[in-house]
């Protein structure tokens, strides 16, 4: 199965860390992956691309085709960080018949 | 980036009655997707709606179950016919934006059937 492979449920930081969340996938190809977040009562966004590499809000992520993955990082987590985090493909395009992560509760603490 | 708007927010339903979920764009785009969140669990892709064609199903969707229209490039409606406690789930509609792959989502519809 063409999946995408969020591993932890929930993660919790302390404010100025460093974090990482975990992104796998399986995929013969190369899939167009993003990360998406929702803040608290907020919609679903797009937080940023597999090919964009620019940082986003002090987020990076980085296909990685050798370990499959496209882990989500930022050197220092701040309060508002704290959000929903999923990764997943776009649409459509080659990386639509991939599901999306069952995503990370990312909490930043004081 | 696209605004989309969708109609209901929420709503309590009857087992066994329809509910027709509506998706407006506020840019003209050519894919629009319909997304399913159940609780406590990820995204799944119920099915493709393109301007002028029929909508593309996902595995397990059917469009007796789901049938949708997209009349325009603005605009498309998810029905969710028959309804069962099972169907309660957040519905969500995306657009993609052409080119870029860039997918944004609606504000979803959160739906109960009692």
């Amino acid at each position: 199965a063409q999946r995408v492979t969020q591993p932890e449920k929930l993660l919790s930081v302390f404010k100025g860390a460093p974090v990482e969340l975990k992104c796998n996938y399986s995929y013969s190809g190369s899939p167009e992956l993003f990360w998406y977040v929702q803040y608290s009562r907020q919609r679903l966004q797009l937080l940023l691309r597999h090919i964009s590499r620019e940082s986003i809000k002090g987020f990076t992520a980085d296909l990685n085709k050798g370990e499959t993955s496209f882990h989500l990082k930022k050197p220092f987590a701040q309060e508002e960080d704290s959000a929903m985090y999923y990764c997943g493909p776009g649409a459509s395009g080659s990386a639509r018949q991939l599901t999306f992560g069952s995503g990370t509760q990312l909490t930043v603490l004081p | 980036s696209a605004v989309i708007s969708q109609k209901p927010s929420r709503d309590i339903c009857q087992r066994g009655t329809s509910l027709t979920i509506q998706c407006q764009v506020d840019s003209q785009v050519t894919m629009m997707f319909w997304y399913r969140q159940q609780p406590g669990q990820s995204l799944t892709l119920i099915a493709t709606a393109n301007q002028g064609s029929e909508a593309t199903y996902e595995s397990g969707f059917v469009i007796d179950k789901f049938p949708i229209s997209r009349p325009n490039l603005t605009f498309s409606t998810l029905t969710v016919s028959n309804m069962s406690p099972e169907d309660s789930s957040i519905y969500l509609c995306s657009v993609e934006e052409d080119l870029s792959y860039e997918q944004y989502f609606g504000p979803g519809t959160r739906l109960t059937v009692t």
